[in-house]
């Protein structure tokens, strides 16, 4: 039972256009929301996260943008850069919980 | 640089031989974690050590065991490995405060061990 789930497997967006990624989890205990990255034979590296008291956070050219009625996130990247080009993880957890539950990640391509 | 290092990077074993991934830290961290990651799939969390306390998933199979023998250090071991124990193994750290304000952190990722089994 897949709690946190991305639909696109693979974005592909223009060097400085927009990227949006999207996420969406079902469980409404869900309170604390972020974003990872990974670059081929690395592990995944913190990006970005949001609070449920909040419905957008930035940080540079990344924005997390947070609908907790549609139980929905997003992250925004502008302007797009080559480098990226990685595996974006959206993951989530709960209140006293230590616990990540991730999304199966979608992998954007920025081409040059 | 403070880091989260994961040994050895391929791990190959044969189907039934015991096998241990290492994982260590140099960030003074108090909680680690290990995931399992298949092939297109969400890294899905096995246990991790609270301090010494260890937390088990309810899922998690019991050929899948750990320890930690002290902060630095973790080890997963699987006791008889099956052909659908092929995964990356990840280990994460984080610095976590108790009760409500665990999850809050964010948590650092190894560069994960992938094991085959033949």
């Amino acid at each position: 039972d897949q709690q946190v789930k991305q639909n696109s497997p693979s974005l592909s967006v223009q060097e400085g256009r927009i990227s949006i990624l999207n996420c969406d989890y079902t469980n409404s205990m869900f309170d604390y929301f972020l974003w990872y990255k990974k670059y081929p034979a690395e592990g995944p590296t913190f990006l970005i996260s949001i609070s449920s008291i909040k419905d957008k956070n930035e940080d540079g050219r990344f924005t997390v943008f947070l609908n907790k009625s549609a139980k929905h996130l997003s992250l925004h990247i502008v302007p797009s850069q080559p480098g990226d080009s990685a595996v974006y993880f959206c993951a989530a957890s709960a209140s006293g919980a230590n616990n990540l539950f991730f999304g199966t990640g979608t992998r954007l391509t920025v081409i040059p | 640089d403070a880091m989260v290092i994961q040994n050895p990077r391929y791990q190959v074993t044969q189907f039934g031989k015991p096998v241990t991934l290492s994982c260590s830290q140099t960030l003074n961290h108090n909680v680690m974690y290990w995931y399992q990651q298949k092939s297109s799939q969400a890294p899905k969390l096995l246990f991790h050590y609270y301090d010494k306390d260890f937390n088990n998933e309810a899922d998690t199979p019991d050929n899948f065991q750990s320890r930690r023998p002290n902060t630095s250090f973790c080890f997963l071991d699987i006791r008889s490995p099956g052909l659908g124990d092929a995964a990356m193994y990840l280990c994460a750290t984080s610095r976590e405060a108790s009760g409500s304000l665990s999850g809050r952190n964010e948590q650092f990722f190894g560069p994960g061990t992938r094991l085959t089994v033949l």
